[in-house]
């Protein structure tokens, strides 16, 4: 079966610039999580939502972010305008109520010159 | 508040050696789970273990081991004959149940990052 699956990669864009990440979660799962992995600040929740209904967004850090999750299959993290301090791994995770463990992507590693 | 304590920063060991990897929780709620996952150089977070807070049998599986004791909230991760393998930055979590039933996020540990020597 196909683990959670994130892309880009990686990313590479200027200051200013709008950038997507984009995750489609295990299928069957219901709740979605992203995550923010720098040095200074570890990993960090942003969003998570449950049935496609975000749930706690508090750790999104400012006006800048957003996620979207349109159906069961399809999240999008938006970054606008990025800025250098955005620079991160910015991973997806998904998990069935039922198990109770989070399955994570490999990750898209961002880097805004 | 949730809180989730992993004091050693960096461990290295010679293959083959014993280690074990320190984690220590703060809750306030009755109902948790507690996770481990391997963060190898390759960047992926690989899940290894989920406990919840009725549980706190000792698991074995293979190298690996997990003692949970309540009375001190730890969740310690033994690797024994450790191998070169085994090297990686662990990752110690923590989940409470939030109002309603549903999954809470993941806390995690700073990480401990394992170096296994050949």
């Amino acid at each position: 079966d196909a683990g959670v699956i994130q892309s880009p990669r990686h990313e590479v864009t200027e200051m200013g610039q709008e950038v997507t990440l984009r995750c489609k979660p295990i299928s069957g799962h219901n709740s979605l999580f992203w995550y923010r992995q720098t040095m200074m600040r570890g990993l960090e929740l942003l969003i998570y939502f449950n049935n496609n209904v975000p749930i706690d967004d508090s750790g999104m850090p400012e006006d800048r972010f957003s996620a979207k999750m349109p159906n069961a299959s399809f999240s999008t993290l938006k970054i606008q305008p990025s800025e250098p301090r955005d620079s991160a791994v910015y991973f997806c995770a998904s998990s069935s109520s039922y198990q109770e463990t989070q399955y994570f992507g490999p990750g898209t590693r961002l880097l805004v010159l | 508040a949730q809180k989730v304590t992993q004091a050693q920063t960096e461990i290295s060991v010679v293959e083959k050696e014993d280690v074990t990897l320190d984690c220590v929780y703060e809750t306030r709620d009755t109902t948790y789970y507690l996770f481990w996952y391997k963060q190898p150089p390759s960047g992926e977070l690989v899940f290894l273990i989920r406990r919840n807070s009725f549980d706190e049998q000792n698991e074995i599986s293979g190298r690996y081991s997990w003692n949970f004791q309540k009375s001190t909230s730890s969740f310690n991760f033994t690797i024994t004959a450790s191998q070169v393998v085994d090297s990686a930055v662990y990752f110690c979590a923590l989940s409470e149940r939030n109002y309603g039933g549903s999954q809470g996020n993941l806390i995690f540990g700073k990480g401990t990052k394992l170096s296994v020597k050949p």
